[in-house]
Order: structure tokens, then sequence, then C-alpha cells
């Protein structure tokens, strides 16, 4: 079985641009959750999606977007990106209020 | 709100030695605890949980840990430990009924000397 899939595995943007990270969890999984990992840092929980509506929000700026689509794949948008927005993003997914199952991340750095 | 507090950025051990890696957390409601192992250039791994019943929690690759509600700790431990358990170690606490919107620590690396 196909576990949490993230596309891409590695992105470099510039400053000022924009950012879609891809996610698709396990089959039967309806919840998707996104995290931010800063290199030395624990996870930051950023969204949690279940069937297309958001559960759930962490203290980020609005410049952070997400969705989910009716295949309950995600999308995590990032606007105007800054140098510190480089990070790993974590994508997990789980039955809702069940064990979170986490991908191998996107790693994004903005030069 | 709740926070969790990771001791020990670094803990060096030699191979076959017993390790305990320390995790404190902060909440003023009740809550589930994890650890996560996280492999180089991986994601994140459940290793074991703590939702309710017995406080001393057993998980996977011999690794083990006690929930100790009254000095709100939740300690990592393994009696031997072997080179492939060098990685990162999360804590991580969720308030009951948050649909698992997980707090984290910043992380414990585990070293294996030979």
């Amino acid at each position: 079985d196909a576990g949490v899939t993230q596309s891409p595995t590695h992105l470099i943007k510039t400053r000022g641009q924009h950012v879609t990270l891809r996610c698709s969890p396990i089959s039967g999984h309806k919840s998707v959750s996104w995290y931010q990992q800063v290199l030395g840092q624990g996870p930051q929980f950023i969204f949690q999606y279940y069937e297309k509506e958001e559960r759930g929000r962490g203290n980020f700026p609005d410049r952070f977007s997400a969705r989910q689509f009716p295949n309950y794949s995600s999308e995590l948008n990032v606007n105007a990106l800054l140098l510190g927005d480089s990070a790993l993003y974590l994508c997990a997914s789980s039955l809702l209020g069940g064990e979170a199952f986490f991908g191998q991340g996107t790693r994004l750095t903005v030069v | 709100a709740q926070s969790v507090t990771q001791l020990d950025s670094q803990v060096p051990v030699f191979e076959e030695a017993p390790v305990e890696l320390r995790c404190n957390y902060s909440s003023s409601v009740s809550v589930y605890l994890f650890w996560y192992v996280q492999y180089p250039n991986q994601g994140l791994q459940l290793l074991l949980k703590y939702l309710s019943g017995s406080t001393l929690v057993k998980g996977i690759n011999g690794f083990e840990a006690e929930f100790n509600k009254s000095q709100t700790s939740f300690h990592l431990r393994k009696p031997s430990v072997h080179i492939s358990d060098t990685a990162e170690y999360f804590c991580a606490v969720t308030r009951v009924g948050s649909n698992y919107q997980l707090i984290w620590g910043a992380g414990t690396k585990l070293i294996i000397k030979p």
C-alpha cells in the first residue's frame, strides 16, 4: 500500500514568489494535516483539513493557505515567500482522531 | 495551550548501553502523548503513544515510555541501543478532542558511539 506521498521532494524559490506543495494521503484517510519543520526545530502545526473543511489552523500568517480536494489530496500554498519560509514541509494523513502517518516532506529553500 | 520541552538537544551514548530521552509537557487539560523518530532525510515515524490505561507504553524497535502525570513527563527509554537507532527523536502532545493537532518538542538527537 502506498503511504503518504508529497511532491515535489525539493524546491528552490526566490523571495516574493509563490509556491504550491502537494500531498496525497493514504487510501481511506480523509484527514490531512500540514506541518512546517525549520532546520534544528520540531514541526509546527499549520493546517488540518477533514472532508474538505478546515478543522484547525496554527499560528501562521495569511500568506499560508491550503485546501483539500474531493479525493482527499491537499495543497499547501505560500504567497510572497520570505527567507524564513525555508523549511521541510510535512504532510500527515489520518482517519479523523487517529494516528498520523507522515510523508517524506518537501524541502523548500527560499533564496 | 500545550507545550513540550525536550531537555536535551543531543544525547551521546555507547552502543549497547541504555538510554533515556526526556520529555516534559505543560497542559491544563487532558492530553495524548507521542514519541516519533526521524531518520536523516526522512519523514516522521511513530514509535509509541499514550492515550489511556497503563502508564508504561511499549513501542517499536524495543523502545518504551512511561507517562507520569504528577511530573508531567513522558520519558523514552531503551535498555540497549544499536547503531541503527541514530536519529532524531521528537516528543509530541495533543489535547484530547483536538483531532490530533500535534504540538512538538524541539527534538533530541541520539548519537550512538561505537
